[in-house]
């Protein structure tokens, strides 16, 4: 167990509905990410939140959105599904901003969209 | 800018064998080099991370990586393969340079024959 919590655990769902993914980083930790993995595209880096601020932007569509919250958890919010978007959604989350820190994955979600 | 490069998306060993997973990088400072491992149906978790000091590294389920800066290299290797070693393997690097600091390769999925 990392530590790091997902919910909910699947989702599935039609084209053009609005989801949200949550993550609730380990104990301490002031950063997490967000990733997106699937079977075409492997292990993609969407972005990144440290102490309530965005952090780093990788390949993250416009129709996502996320956040991280004063409590430091953080929701992914995607828009206007698309078959494509269907994928495990992983969130990560590290203890601060050195780049010898490790992540520390939760389990995913895995959505679905038909 | 730092690159993570893995040979082989896929690689078969037998029961016993050796197992070597190969990994380049490109980076223009110093690196910190991890290989994470992901296990059917859930996250990544670390398996070693080099960051300074002896450049063999060992981690855990007697996983090791020597990471050779003449050859920009950080293979991991374990000695005998065991049945429950069947999973992806992701490198990753990372500096401190920038404000998104990770690069993971593309995965190599391990397969142990009986």
């Amino acid at each position: 167990d990392s530590g790091v919590t997902q919910t909910p655990k699947h989702l599935i769902t039609a084209t053009g509905q609005r989801v949200t993914l949550r993550c609730s980083p380990r104990s301490g930790d002031l950063s997490v990410y967000w990733y997106q993995q699937s079977l075409d595209q492997g292990l993609q880096f969407l972005i990144q939140y440290y102490n309530g601020e965005e952090r780093a932007k990788g390949n993250i569509l416009e129709r996502f959105s996320a956040q991280q919250f004063p409590d430091l958890h953080s929701e992914l919010n995607l828009s206007s599904l698309e078959l494509g978007d269907s994928a495990l959604y992983f969130c990560a989350s590290e203890s601060g901003l050195a780049a010898y820190n490790e992540q520390f994955f939760g389990p995913g979600t895995r959505l679905t969209v038909l | 800018a730092q690159s993570v490069t893995q040979l082989g998306s896929h690689v078969s060993v037998s029961e016993g064998a050796l197992v070597l997973l190969r990994c380049n990088y490109s980076s223009s400072v110093p690196p910190y080099l991890f290989w994470y491992v992901q296990y059917p149906n859930q996250g990544l978790q670390l398996l070693l991370k080099y960051t300074t000091g002896a450049t063999l590294v060992k981690g855990i389920n007697g996983f090791e990586a020597e990471f050779k800066k003449s050859e920009t290299s950080f293979h991991l290797t374990k000695p005998s393969a065991h049945m429950s070693d069947a999973a992806e393997y992701f490198c990753a690097v990372s500096e401190t340079s920038g404000t998104y600091k990770y690069i993971f390769g593309t995965g190599t999925r391990l397969k142990v024959l009986a």
